[in-house]
């Protein structure tokens, strides 16, 4: 099971470049979740799909970034344009719900950890 | 610019000896619990899940304890290891009916060999 695979694993970009994170999240799965993770706020839900569908994007710090989900097996999240204050450690996660038991333990992947220059 | 960090709590602790980490919850509606574990550099870890129905499930030297009537979650690592140096994490679900978890702040645990 090679669990859930982001990339790329580390970004440099100046500010003002658009920047695009990818995900592939556990096959099976059907929630996927996008976190940013930082020293001043901790780890922060920015949005959430499942079956592919955004639920909550109520997360999303602003008009700057956005995130799709044209598959099951595949989700992004872009920043455009990009700024200092946007660096950080992203991760992704997926979870499912089986039909005989629910299970919300979410996997994470191991982040893609973004500097914004 | 912001200097101000997040100021996490940090348990040091003796290899060989057992160690505690707590965490409080706010919602009383919350019928599952995580505890997650993350090394510097590596995205979160599942380590042990619990549900409300029950107040004590055991891992692999880990425990954790769930007690509804004070809103509180621990967990126990017996016989702590350098490698359990880490952030530990708790998680709940407060949202029935879908798979969101809400985060605690974290626990920095230093294991002195």
């Amino acid at each position: 099971d090679a669990g859930v695979i982001q990339s790329p694993r580390h970004e440099v970009t100046e500010m003002g470049q658009e920047v695009t994170l990818r995900c592939k999240p556990i096959s099976g799965h059907d929630y996927l979740f996008w976190y940013r993770q930082t020293m001043m706020r901790g780890l922060e839900l920015l949005i959430y799909f499942n079956n592919n569908v955004p639920i909550d994007d109520s997360g999303m710090p602003e008009d700057r970034f956005s995130a799709k989900m044209p598959n099951a097996s595949f989700s992004t999240l872009k920043i455009q344009p990009s700024e200092p204050r946007d660096s950080a450690v992203y991760f992704c996660a997926s979870s499912f719900i089986s039909s005989r038991e629910v299970r919300e333990t979410q996997y994470f992947g191991p982040g893609t950890r973004l500097l914004v220059l | 610019g912001e200097s101000v960090g997040l100021h996490l709590p940090t348990l040091s602790v003796q290899e060989g000896d057992n160690s505690i980490i707590n965490c409080a919850y706010s919602n009383s509606a919350s019928d599952y619990f995580i505890w997650y574990k993350q090394e510097s550099g590596k995205g979160p870890q599942f380590i042990i899940d619990i549900r409300s129905n029950m107040d004590k499930r055991q891992g692999q030297r880990v425990t954790v304890l769930l007690n509804k009537t004070v809103k509180h979650l621990s967990l126990q690592i017996a016989a702590t290891q350098p490698g359990d140096s880490a952030v530990y994490f708790c998680a709940e679900n407060r949202w029935r009916g879908n798979n969101r978890l809400a985060f605690g702040k974290g626990n920095q645990v230093v294991v002195i060999p």
